[in-house]
């Protein structure tokens, strides 16, 4: 099967634009996971989606983050204006319906803002 | 709250011999504990997981982990480590009822020298 897709792999961009991450989970996947790897620190939960319903979104540092699963498909991540802190690597994972599952991860976004 | 500790920030080990990356874990309730992988540029790999039952988990390229619910420890080892298990290991656990995060460790980087 095919496992989780991220795009880009690496982004580069200015403080104040915008970046729009994406992630295609497993297919058949109803859970889906935003991760982020701040400077080498510890990788820390954003969000949680379950089909297209935010079932957990106390990691999202701010409002200048959001996140959006419509169809209950691929989910995309909008950092809007993006600031220097942000930098870090972005990860999406998807795992099927039970807490005993493992999840699966994306190879992740790297994203630097200068 | 829960949380994840792994002491060590690098691990160095001879081929050939065996390896043991630490991690000791908070949780209130049963934990559910996973090891991650990561080799350059590449994303998380899944290792293995405890969930229940026999406190030795074997998992993915000939790694296993023991879970001690009295150290509140799930340490990685391998009896004979190779050079290509350098990479950087991360420890994570889920608890609490209901919850799908997973609350990482901040990684130990292991170093095989030939």
């Amino acid at each position: 099967e095919a496992g989780v897709t991220q795009f880009p792999s690496h982004s580069v961009i200015e403080k104040g634009q915008t970046v729009t991450l994406r992630c295609d989970p497993i297919s058949g996947h109803d859970n889906l996971y935003w991760y982020r790897r701040v400077m080498g620190k510890e990788i820390k939960f954003l969000l949680h989606f379950v089909k297209e319903s935010k079932q957990d979104e106390s990691g999202m540092p701010n409002n200048r983050f959001l996140a959006e699963r419509t169809g209950g498909t691929y989910s995309t991540l909008k950092v809007q204006p993006a600031e220097l802190e942000d930098s870090g690597v972005y990860f999406c994972a998807s795992s099927q319906a039970q807490l005993r599952d493992g999840y699966t991860f994306g190879s992740g976004t790297r994203l630097t803002v200068v | 709250a829960q949380s994840v500790a792994q002491p060590e920030d690098q691990v160095n080990v001879a081929e050939g011999n065996p390896l043991t990356v630490k991690c000791t874990y908070s949780v209130s309730g049963n934990p559910y504990l996973f090891w991650y992988v990561q080799y350059p540029n590449r994303g998380l790999q899944f290792l293995l997981k405890y969930i229940t039952g026999d406190n030795l988990v074997k998992g993915s390229y000939g790694f296993e982990a023991e879970f001690n619910k009295s150290q509140t420890s799930f340490h990685l080892k391998k009896p004979s480590a190779l050079v290509s298990d350098s990479a950087l290991y991360f420890c994570a656990v889920r608890g609490g009822a209901g919850s799908y995060q997973l609350t990482f460790g901040k990684g130990t980087k292991l170093s095989v020298i030939p």
